[in-house]
């Protein structure tokens, strides 16, 4: 059975780094590419970037500056992080899987972060 | 960035009566690309069309969508209650991916 669930930290203070981590179970990170994804009140769902099922990384250019993706394939592990958080960064963040074409055809439940001091 | 324009933003049916949703890209988008998905409150997005046409598994046949190039739709042949949710169609054919605002079906 295919599971994705995203580990956050709730609340981050403004200028502060987010990280986030997105365990998955039933499938290989080497055979998929993994995506994040955030949906936000003031800009609704929006593409941040994935890693490739062989490691490597793309990102939308509007996080390229702060946003970092990595995995441990180990541990069945895909890491988000991203610095200089600003309140507009509120919202949920989730990772997905992309079975090809950008299709992303199972979720995790998502992470709430707010971003207040 | 390839702009998609959902329309309309929302849509109140009745039980039974066929919906339509359109999404219209800014540039065109091969077919395989094109992919929607329905949200309900609280919960993640999920999967309903890929590809333009293709159910993903699980999804009943009232659900269908059509199109080509710059100009794709989603239908809902029957709304049913449990229907009721934000449909957003989605294109992966280039950095960035994008989303469509999203239409938000709610029953009369």
């Amino acid at each position: 059975q295919v599971q994705l669930k995203e580990t956050g930290p709730g609340l981050v203070q403004p200028t502060q780094t987010l990280s986030i981590t997105c365990t998955v179970s039933g499938f290989s990170l080497t055979s998929y590419y993994m995506q994040w994804v955030r949906q936000t009140p003031g800009k609704g769902l929006e593409w941040m970037g994935f890693i490739r099922s062989g490691g490597s990384t793309e990102y939308n250019s509007e996080f390229k500056s702060r946003l970092s993706i990595s995995r441990d394939t180990s541990k069945n592990q895909v890491f988000l992080k991203m610095n200089s958080l600003k309140t507009e960064d509120t919202g949920v963040y989730y990772c997905a899987r992309e079975r090809s074409y950008g299709v992303m055809d199972a979720w995790g439940q998502g992470a709430s972060v707010t971003v207040s001091s | 960035a390839i702009v998609l324009n959902q329309s309309p933003s929302s849509i109140i049916a009745s039980q039974g009566e066929k919906v339509t949703i359109t999404c219209r890209a800014s540039s065109s988008i091969s077919s395989n690309y094109l992919h929607w998905y329905q949200q309900k409150p609280g919960a993640f997005p999920k999967l309903v069309i890929y590809s333009t046409s293709y159910r993903a598994s699980g999804v009943p046949s009232r659900f269908s969508g059509s199109g080509s190039g710059t100009s794709y739709s989603f239908t809902i042949s029957r709304v049913e209650a449990e229907d009721v949710a934000t449909y957003y169609c989605q294109q992966g054919s280039s950095n960035p991916y994008t989303f469509g605002a999203g239409t938000k079906l709610e029953l009369k």
